[in-house]
């Protein structure tokens, strides 16, 4: 399998503008996160999928962030309007149901915010 | 809700053996698990501890106690490119992982 695949890579943008992050889990994958890692912070989750439904989202930092999941291979995280304080890298991960302890994260998409 | 505390910093030379540790306030265990991260990097699994007891996987062993809500990640024969941040997590009522706030390991020469 390919891993998780993230994209973009890497965004700059400007303070306004909208921002959409993608991810593709690992195929058979039950459960899909979006984290957040900043030096302040660390890694934040923000919201988690089982089976395509939102769990948790009570780290999303505000209502400028929504994420969907509209298949079992797709994820959006979109942030509307971006501000420079959302400059971050920002990770997906998938895992398998069961007692594993283990996420799968993908290589992450660097955020600035000019 | 969950918290993790782990030094921020630590440093040691080639082939010495070095112990992060984790403790962990949690208002319910499911287990503990151990994530690298190279500069620039993604996070990678090392290891998951649900049972007390010591775990090894090569190099690096990692060590459970529920009764004193404490892990550790044992490093032997260091190398270079063990330089990293760990992170310790704890799953938050399920598959929800909670992570410490990084140990970033400098192996020095």
């Amino acid at each position: 399998d390919a891993g998780v695949i993230q994209s973009p890579r890497h965004e700059v943008t400007e303070m306004g503008q909208e921002v959409t992050l993608r991810c593709k889990p690992i195929s058979g994958h039950d459960y899909l996160f979006w984290y957040r890692q900043t030096m302040m912070r660390g890694l934040e989750l923000l919201i988690y999928f089982n089976n395509n439904v939102p769990i948790d989202d009570s780290g999303m930092p505000e209502d400028r962030f929504s994420a969907k999941m509209p298949n079992a291979s797709f994820s959006t995280l979109k942030i509307q309007p971006s501000e420079p304080r959302d400059s971050a890298v920002y990770f997906c991960a998938s895992s398998l149901q069961g007692d594993t302890g283990e996420l799968f994260f993908g290589e992450g998409s660097r955020l600035t915010v000019l | 809700g969950q918290s993790l505390e782990q030094p921020s910093e630590v440093t040691a030379v080639e082939g010495a053996i070095v112990q992060i540790n984790c403790t962990y306030q949690t208002s319910g265990f499911y287990g503990l698990s151990w994530y690298q991260q190279h500069d620039g990097g993604a996070p990678t699994f090392l290891s998951y501890n649900a049972l007390d007891g010591l775990e090894e996987t090569g190099r690096f062993s990692s060590f459970l106690s529920r009764s004193d809500s404490y892990g550790y990640l044992l490093l032997q024969e260091l190398q270079m490119k063990d330089s990293a941040s760990y992170f310790c997590a704890v799953p938050n009522y399920g598959q929800n992982f909670v992570f410490g706030p990084g140990t970033r390991l400098s192996v020095l020469p």
